[in-house]
């Protein structure tokens, strides 16, 4: 099966500075890569995702890159604010099957 | 839409006992995921229903959990028995059929089991 391996743990920065999360996955034929942010006591939730064939996509401060032939993606929030303060997950298909295998989480803090 | 709905939301019970989670998709979405979550082992799939067919439930921890789909608006898991080590946080979640493919995520249950 599909195995996700996520980076770092936990991270802090002080506000306004960027974040940077990174994943890799081991099935070669996954085609689609979402991160999801998890607050204190809440659900997981979509934030942003990326397809194979792209290779970079941007929404507002967040942005996801994919680099297919390393087998990495990577989240990068820009300008962080303490309302960035979560646990995000990357997560991965098996192949191009539905169901998502997750990374472990990253802790991140943003420092006011 | 009122997006996946789980109930309850809390359950506290005692070891041996009988506990069934529930959940309401979002209407449309074909597919339902049942997924665990404890700090230890973090976000792990349980079962997922297609068109309310069960594809994959290798991640169901042992006999003593079982899941059901009956119809497209409503899903179970059931634990029996009960065992403090399934303590956690069950979610729900759906997804549609076609693209975009993210899940949505429910409230999810904390089950806690004494």
């Amino acid at each position: 099966g599909e195995n996700v391996e996520q980076h770092p743990s936990t991270l802090s920065v002080q506000e306004g500075d960027s974040a940077v999360i990174k994943c890799t996955y081991s099935d070669s034929a996954s085609n689609y890569f979402p991160w999801y942010k998890q607050e204190l006591g809440k659900r997981p939730q979509l934030i942003i995702d990326i397809r194979s064939n792209v290779g970079e996509k941007k929404d507002q401060r967040i942005a996801v890159t994919l680099n297919k032939t390393a087998k990495h993606f990577s989240l990068h929030i820009t300008e962080t604010q303490p309302e960035d303060s979560a646990v995000y997950f990357c997560a991965a298909p098996e192949g191009s099957a539905r169901q998502l295998t997750f990374g472990s989480g990253t802790q991140l803090t943003v420092l006011p | 839409d009122a997006g996946v709905i789980q109930s309850p939301r809390h359950e506290v019970t005692e070891m041996g006992q009988e506990v069934t989670l529930r959940c309401k998709p979002i209407s449309g979405h074909d597919y339902l995921f049942w997924y665990r979550q404890t700090m230890m082992r973090g976000l792990e799939l349980l079962i997922y229903f297609n068109n309310n067919v069960p594809i994959d439930d290798s991640g169901m921890p042992e006999d003593r959990f079982s899941a059901k789909m009956p119809n497209a608006s409503f899903s179970t898991l059931k634990i029996q028995p009960s065992e403090p080590r399934d303590s956690a946080v069950y979610f729900c979640a759906s997804s549609p059929r076609t693209e975009p493919y993210g899940y949505t995520f429910g409230s999810g249950t904390r089950l806690t089991v004494v």
